[in-house]
């Protein structure tokens, strides 16, 4: 079992639509989640950073823990088409360690 | 604040050589992580630096090692290289003074290495 689990995808999504991403974890003594953003080409960039089971929402996007089930997952409201890229989930074990998922393409369609 | 940069961009280098990629952290930052991407395997964890001593190390052979400058400036090598060394190589920066597990990384460009 991988330590950090996601649905390659692609996720096909029309435009205006909410796209949701998810991400399972093995280890529960896992501390902090994030969610990143990859374009193709490019370096992750941080989308969202959650700590405490619940919703933590930043304009378009909401991030939702449930620690119980050892899954995270990542909203987007009103998707665009600029939207599209890969989702990385990140999981923190241990130090500052992130360990990813293998992300989720995500396509948005005009 | 500037970002975190690295350089070079690219590299090509051949079987058996050896390599040393250079990461800048944001200004203030002084924790540094290197981390691997490829198609197959993803993002892996290579090492974390912080104040000048390795706080982490992820599972790659001893060929991967770094090293951080008083500056905060990081770089990595890899000897003898392998084909399988091709990869996209990420730095990321934060500031690792916050409660261990909850600072944010922010990633650099990368720096493409091609080993023929």
């Amino acid at each position: 079992q991988k330590e950090v689990e996601q649905n390659s995808g692609p996720l096909s999504v029309p435009e205006g639509a909410i796209a949701s991403l998810n991400c399972t974890y093995s280890d529960r003594g896992s501390q902090s989640f994030f969610w990143y953003r990859q374009y193709s080409g490019k370096s992750p960039e941080l989308i969202m950073s959650i700590y405490s089971n619940g919703d933590k929402e930043d304009g378009r996007f909401t991030a939702q823990l449930n620690k119980a089930s050892q899954y995270v997952s990542l909203l987007i409201r009103d998707s665009q088409p600029s939207d599209s890229a890969t989702y990385l989930c990140a999981v923190v074990r241990a130090g500052n360690m992130l360990t990813f998922g293998g992300g989720t393409r995500l396509m948005v369609k005009p | 604040k500037a970002g975190v940069t690295q350089t070079p961009r690219y590299l090509i280098k051949t079987r058996g050589q050896q390599v040393t990629l250079s990461c800048s952290p944001i200004s203030g930052h002084r924790s540094v992580s290197w981390y691997q991407q490829t198609p197959g395997q993803g993002l892996q964890f290579l090492f974390e630096y912080f104040s000048e001593t390795q706080r982490n190390k992820g599972n790659f052979p001893g060929r991967f090692s770094g090293r951080q400058f008083s500056n905060s400036r990081s770089e990595m090598n890899v000897s003898t290289l392998e084909l399988g060394d091709s990869a996209l190589y990420l730095c990321a920066s934060s500031p690792g003074t916050g409660a261990v597990g909850t600072d944010t990384q922010y990633f650099g460009p990368g720096t493409r290495l091609t080993v023929l």
